[in-house]
């Protein structure tokens, strides 16, 4: 298995504009979460699916941010407009119900907003 | 919010030396995990404690856990080179599936 994949890896981007990360979880795990990891606030969950349903969304932080999971093998991060603030490195992981839960990360998406 | 903070935040020793991290949480977990994560790469599950257990080995890695202090540790026994990286618990909080990460510690051994 390739494990979790994710793209891009880097993204510079303008304040302002669009910024979409893509995760493409392990085969078979029923679950998808999406990490947003920076110096200051560490490793934040921002949203969780199971079975491509969002269960919880709190950790999101405005409504610039929305997430979806239109099926099993593939899943889109989405700032809109995105701020400097937003600069982090965004993990996604899976993991599955039946394997001991544990998370399974993703290399990230490294965001840089100027 | 973090359920979870690490000590120490930062440890440096020589290699073949023992390392031992500490995690304090503030709920009851049913589980507790630990991670780690290399420069600029995603977190590796290392190893699973379940609430009803104290110890746990796989390989150089000892947890334990005490529920009663709300603690765990995990050591690393003749610490390498490639054992350089940042540790992190992690606890659920709910929802068996969803964790919280902890603080982290950060490792560092020298050849």
């Amino acid at each position: 298995d390739a494990g979790v994949i994710q793209s891009p890896r880097h993204e510079v981007t303008e304040m302002g504009q669009e910024v979409t990360l893509r995760c493409k979880p392990i085969s078979g795990h029923d679950y998808l979460f999406w990490y947003r990891q920076t110096m200051m606030r560490g490793l934040e969950l921002l949203i969780y699916f199971n079975n491509n349903v969002p269960i919880d969304d709190s950790g999101m932080p405005e409504d610039r941010f929305s997430a979806k999971m239109p099926n099993a093998s593939f899943s889109t991060l989405k700032i809109q407009p995105s701020e400097p603030r937003d600069s982090a490195v965004y993990f996604c992981a899976s993991s599955s119900t039946l394997a001991g839960g544990w998370q399974f990360f993703g290399p990230g998406t490294r965001l840089t907003v100027l | 919010s973090q359920q979870g903070e690490e000590d120490p935040q930062a440890l440096s020793i020589q290699e073949g030396e023992n390392a031992t991290m500490n995690c304090s949480y503030k709920t009851s977990i049913n589980n507790l995990q630990w991670y780690r994560q290399n420069s600029g790469r995603g977190l590796v599950h290392l190893i699973l404690i379940r609430s009803n257990e104290r110890e746990k080995h796989s390989g150089r890695l000892r947890v334990t856990l005490d529920t009663s202090k709300k603690s765990s540790s995990l050591l690393i026994t003749a610490s390498r080179a490639a054992d350089t990286a940042s540790y992190f618990c992690a606890t659920d909080s709910g929802g068996y599936q969803k964790v919280t990460f902890g603080t982290g510690t950060k490792l560092q051994v020298i050849p």
